[in-house]
């Protein structure tokens, strides 16, 4: 069946500090997968995507991730932390009329 | 331009009750989507459209549950006789063409709360 872990429910990092949120995947083609964050009171926004090529992916806000096939992840990365990054994120594989999310990693940022 | 746009932001009612929740979803986008967040979980699908037809409804609970696109546009999501576990946050998206690759934009959601 397919289906997304985010093992991380919550993390919390010291602003400045580099970022690393995990993903893993179940699906039996090659996955399109995407990750959004979704911040208080608002909508889901994407942050980057990857669909085939190069497995590192750059998104906006300088956030990028690696696609790894071995493992079955999707790593979403941030070398630099800043407080208005804290917020909801969540990785989701795309299938051909959905997309299947994970349960969400809560980021909370200390100054 | 405009993104997905979802009224009312905010809905409360009592158990048994029913209601409308609106989708404007980019303009020319052909596909249009709901699903449901419940508190601390990820978006669970309900269902797809292309164009005016539903072409994935699995993810509706079960038959209180229906929605409508009648002009390929805005769609409704409609819930009967409410439950207090109906309580959550749907959204909608859109995307251009539908797909598996095709980047879904959201709207911010409506929150729906069954007392």
């Amino acid at each position: 069946a397919q289906s997304v872990t985010q093992p991380d429910i919550h993390i919390t990092v010291s602003e400045g500090a580099s970022l690393e949120l995990r993903c893993n995947y179940s699906y039996g083609a090659t996955p399109y997968l995407f990750w959004y964050v979704q911040s208080p009171g608002q909508g889901l926004q994407l942050l980057l995507k990857y669909f085939s090529g190069d497995t590192l992916v750059q998104g906006i806000k300088g956030f990028e991730a690696e696609f790894k096939r071995s493992q079955s992840s999707f790593n979403l990365r941030k070398p630099s932390v800043h407080w208005s990054d804290a917020a909801e994120y969540f990785c989701a594989v795309g299938t051909t009329d959905k997309l299947i999310f994970g349960t969400g990693t809560r980021l909370q940022v200390f100054p | 331009g405009a993104g997905v746009s979802q009224t009312p932001s905010n809905k409360v009612t009592e158990k048994g009750k029913y209601v409308e929740l609106r989708c404007d979803p980019i303009s020319g986008h052909t596909a249009l989507y709901w699903y449901r967040q419940s508190l601390g979980q990820g978006p669970e699908f309900l269902i797809y459209f292309q164009g005016t037809g539903a072409a994935d409804d699995s993810g509706l609970p079960n038959d209180r549950f229906f929605a409508v696109r009648p002009e390929g546009s805005v769609s409704t999501l409609k819930i009967q006789r409410t439950e207090r576990g109906d309580s959550a946050v749907y959204l909608c998206a859109s995307s251009s063409l539908g797909g598996e690759g095709d980047t879904q934009y959201f709207g911010p959601g409506t929150r729906l709360t069954v007392l």
